[in-house]
């Protein structure tokens, strides 16, 4: 089965830059989008089709997928984007989930 | 606006059976593809099934296939999860979530607060 591979834990300073990756065998073939989850609450969709942002999602949010890596990219990253990150494709029918990062904003 | 309303959860005995209900409105419910994420205390999100706009389609995850099933009525803009045969390892916070998408990746817009099904005995 699909497998897709995220770090578990990414730290960033306010105001710099946060990468977060997202490894699956060519995974640059296929369409990825990430979810945003804070405690006690339900996702968000902050990136769908590889790039783009749903309205509302500020534009420090951005997406790129090459190759067999996705990367979320939160540009000047603030103490609110704390929260744990999720990519996800598609595969023989069936919805793939990485296992998430934590993002620590310190 | 967009509200995804799951309900059904509690504490089921092993073996046993549950059925989760999501309400959808502010939503045209008959364009979205609809599907079910289970999330178990402390670990990461795990899809389980989807279903098409139509109701044609349905597609499941390795670890519930032959044991849930995956259902919607337009006409109540619900859809539902039957979930039979119940183990330890499906405790989890069940989200209902929504997509637009009708071929290839879905991606989903909207989520549900969750419902927190315990299965223990």
């Amino acid at each position: 089965s699909y497998e897709l591979t995220q770090p578990p834990s990414v730290s960033v300073s306010p105001g710099q830059t946060a990468s977060i990756t997202c490894s699956g065998d060519k995974l640059g073939d296929r369409y990825a989008c990430w979810y945003q989850q804070k405690p006690g609450q339900s996702p968000v969709l902050v990136i769908y089709l590889d790039r783009k942002r749903p309205s509302g999602i500020p534009e420090r949010f951005s997406g790129s997928n090459s190759g067999n890596t996705a990367t979320l990219t939160i540009s000047g990253t603030q103490a609110m984007d704390e929260a744990d990150y999720y990519c996800q494709a598609w595969d023989s029918s069936t919805v793939v989930f990485g296992g998430g990062t934590k993002l620590t904003v310190l | 606006q967009v509200q995804l309303v799951e309900s059904g959860g509690g504490v089921v005995q092993p073996g046993r059976s549950l059925r989760l209900s999501c309400a959808a409105s502010g939503l045209t419910f008959s364009s979205y593809g609809m599907h079910w994420v289970r999330q178990a205390p402390g670990k990461g999100l795990e899809w389980v099934a989807g279903i098409w706009y139509d109701g044609t389609n349905k597609y499941y995850g390795d670890s519930v296939k032959g044991r849930f099933t995956i259902s919607r009525d337009n006409s109540k803009n619900t859809v539902y999860l039957q979930m039979n045969s119940l183990r330890a390892e499906d405790t989890a916070v069940f989200y209902c979530a929504a997509t637009t998408v009708t071929t290839g990746t879905p991606y989903f817009d909207y989520w549900g607060q969750g419902t927190l099904v315990t299965v223990s005995s």
